[in-house]
């Protein structure tokens, strides 16, 4: 069974700050890994990929991979209260397999 | 550019009824998946299509059946809706590129299901 691990939150940060989110996974097979964005009500939306070790950058967020510690997590810079939202951790194996985790939920306040 | 559409888009059942979700890419994509999204938990894959003609059970296929039509739709079918099935239903796709770590899913909005 192959598992992704977050913290259900909710993570609360301040208007300007860094939002912090991370997740552990089982499988050292995994391939790649994603962050969605899940607004209440909607569907998942892609943030962020990463499948190499070390940091991916892409404007305020920040992705990183540590496959030895089998870590991921998402930095958001500059957090806005429009980042209010369940953030998805997600892997990949085989290819065409994904698996997710629960989901942290973060409120960023004004 | 629609992506994935999902229909429909509410439903409401009586225990026992049968029907059918539905689901079309237009991306060409050689796999889809069905998921089910319970309050306070994440994705849980029910079945999925790697390509055109193939079909596997995922972590929760009991209660479901599935039909890859073609390359685009990939249906779910609940043949006696039970209550426990009441969920949000979300449908995805994903290239499915052999040798290369990029592969992305893309989800339909999501179908609500309420069994009474």
């Amino acid at each position: 069974q192959k598992e992704v691990e977050q913290n259900s939150g909710p993570l609360s940060v301040p208007e300007g700050a860094i939002a912090s989110l991370n997740c552990t996974y089982s499988d050292r097979g995994s391939q790649s890994f994603f962050w969605y964005r899940q607004y209440s009500g909607k569907s998942p939306e892609l943030i962020m990929s990463i499948y190499s070790n070390g940091d991916k950058e892409d404007g305020r967020f920040t992705a990183q991979l540590n496959k030895a510690s089998q870590y991921v997590s998402l930095l958001i810079r500059d957090s806005q209260p429009s980042d209010s939202a369940t953030y998805l951790c997600a892997g990949l194996y085989n290819f065409n397999k994904f698996y997710f985790g629960s989901g942290t939920k973060l409120n960023v306040k004004p | 550019n629609a992506g994935v559409t999902q229909t429909p888009k509410f439903q409401v059942l009586k225990t026992g009824q049968s029907m059918t979700l539905q689901c079309a890419q237009d991306m060409n994509h050689n796999s889809m998946y069905w998921y089910r999204q319970d309050p306070g938990m994440g994705l849980r894959l029910i079945y999925y299509s790697a390509s055109e003609g193939t079909t596997d059970k995922g972590e929760v296929p009991n209660g479901y059946n599935v039909s890859r039509l073609n390359k685009r739709e990939f249906s779910l079918r609940l043949e006696s809706a039970a209550p426990s099935q009441t969920s949000v239903y979300f449908c995805a796709s994903s290239p499915n590129y052999r040798g290369v770590a990029k592969n992305i899913q893309y989800f339909g909005a999501g179908t609500r299901l309420s069994v009474l």
